[in-house]
């Protein structure tokens, strides 16, 4: 079945500097992916859309120029944490479809950001 | 897409049928029922989807009523490592639809 890889899996960094996670579909290709967060109890939050080739769409109250997207290619997307926070920590989590209308979303394994 | 109900929390008995319900009174006639779990600290699997027929795979079976109003996910047989949160989701088709998660239902198999 289709496969969504995420990296790295857990990352812990300094406040003031920025993270990278890569999402990768690795059995298909994704126009589109999806960028959820989930606070500790909580359920997943989509914080945007990522559109092969174009501008990522953020949700209301995610800001755009600290939760930076990147989708160059049909199977990556990226998402930079910039100039972390405490309270950027979180479980951030990637997804991504095929192409086919009904086929379901698949979910990397997510990653744990831990600011200090 | 349409709202979900679900119940906050089920147990269940190791080898026993898991049937978690969900009610989607407003479901569109074009929009999908599907199911995840979420295991902790993990990512969301998904589990099965349907449209109008009952769907059974290798993980589970759904069945929705002809009113489509609701739905059940059986897991048949469960084992400890079904315990998880159990996401029922509403969604039309579209490659650029995303998945709107409510609170979904722990379900907790016990010993």
């Amino acid at each position: 079945g289709a496969v969504v890889s995420q990296h790295p899996s857990r990352v812990i960094c300094k406040s003031g500097t920025s993270v990278k996670i890569e999402c990768r579909s690795l059995d298909f290709q994704a126009t589109t992916m999806f960028w959820y967060r989930q606070f500790p109890k909580q359920s997943l939050m989509l914080m945007a859309t990522s559109n092969e080739g174009s501008k990522a769409t953020y949700e209301q109250g995610v800001e755009k120029d600290k939760f930076l997207i990147n989708h160059a290619s049909l199977t990556l997307s990226t998402l930079t944490v910039t100039s972390a926070h405490p309270e950027d920590s979180s479980f951030y989590i990637c997804s991504a479809r095929e192409e086919a209308a009904s086929s379901p979303l698949h979910f990397g394994n997510g990653t744990r950001l831990t600011v200090t | 897409d349409a709202k979900t109900t679900q119940p906050t929390s089920m147990d269940c008995a190791e080898g026993r049928a898991a049937n978690l319900p969900c009610n989607h009174s407003t479901i569109s006639g074009n929009e999908y029922v599907y199911w995840y779990r979420q295991i902790h600290s993990q990512g969301p699997q998904y589990i099965i989807h349907g449209l109008k027929n009952n769907e059974t795979n290798e993980m589970a079976s759904l069945i929705i009523t002809e009113d489509r109003k609701s739905s059940t996910l059986i897991l048949p047989h469960a084992t400890l490592r079904d315990t998880a949160v159990y996401y029922c989701i509403v969604r039309a088709s579209g490659s650029a639809r995303q998945l709107t998660f409510g609170s979904g239902t722990q379900l907790t198999v016990l010993p």
